[in-house]
């Protein structure tokens, strides 16, 4: 059972706006930054968004993060095809003292 | 062009060992945390162990006892070692790298606990 908790699946059609929750607790969303990642089979995840919302070069600006509390979200806009993949969010857990990943939200484009 | 290369998975039986091995270049090695994430056969990202730059590691609770992280600087080279397998450990491993997020990462190396 993950520390991070995101829905199992979300889906829209090409051109439509896709939010991805992430819960967590004060002790790691709460006080530490989120981070999002894409993975795609067969291929190595990719960083989408650091620090909550800043996107690393390269990333087109229809993902954008988001983060109140202990909740974060990730944002795709103008859903296209190649978005179909599984998203995590993860931050580092004072409690824990380590790293943890949401459960995966699998994204597809119907 | 940054590169990460992990070698060392394979085939191993149960309450086996085996030791992953990640090569890197392209960045300052000795500057930058590392860390081992994998993905368990049909279940999400696990982030295994880390390494800080001063030889400071961490470790999920199920590697706790069992794994060890190790980096060798003048090599640009870190290392998992993984002691008593289990079937819950089968899955692909991978490195990762990043100042603020992991923005670096090899292409993975399946490891296969099994009798």
């Amino acid at each position: 059972q993950s520390v991070l908790t995101q829905p199992p699946s979300a889906s829209g059609t090409p051109g439509q706006r896709v939010t991805v929750s992430c819960s967590g607790s004060y002790s790691n969303i709460g006080r530490e930054n989120v981070y999002w990642y894409q993975h795609l089979p067969g291929a190595a995840p990719r960083l989408l968004i650091h620090t909550d919302n800043q996107r690393p070069s390269g990333v087109p600006d229809r993902f954008s993060g988001s983060k109140s509390g202990t909740s974060a979200s990730l944002a795709i806009s103008g859903l296209r095809s190649e978005d179909e993949a599984d998203y995590y969010c993860a931050a580092w857990d004072a409690s824990l003292r380590g790293h943890v990943f949401g459960s995966g939200t699998k994204v597809t484009v119907l | 062009e940054v590169q990460l290369v992990e070698s060392g998975g394979g085939l191993v039986q149960p309450g086996g060992s085996l030791r992953l091995s990640c090569v890197v270049s392209g960045f300052t090695f000795s500057s930058n945390d590392m860390h081992w994430v994998r993905q368990v056969t049909g279940k999400g990202l696990e982030w295994v162990a880390g390494i800080g730059t001063t030889g400071d590691t961490y470790y999920v609770g199920s590697g706790r006892g069992r794994f060890i992280i190790s980096r060798e600087n003048a090599k640009n080279s870190f290392y998992l070692q993984m002691n008593s397998l289990g079937g819950e450990d089968t899955g692909v491993y991978y490195c990762a790298s990043g100042m603020s997020g992991w923005i670096h990462w090899g292409q993975g190396t399946l490891v296969t606990v099994s009798s």
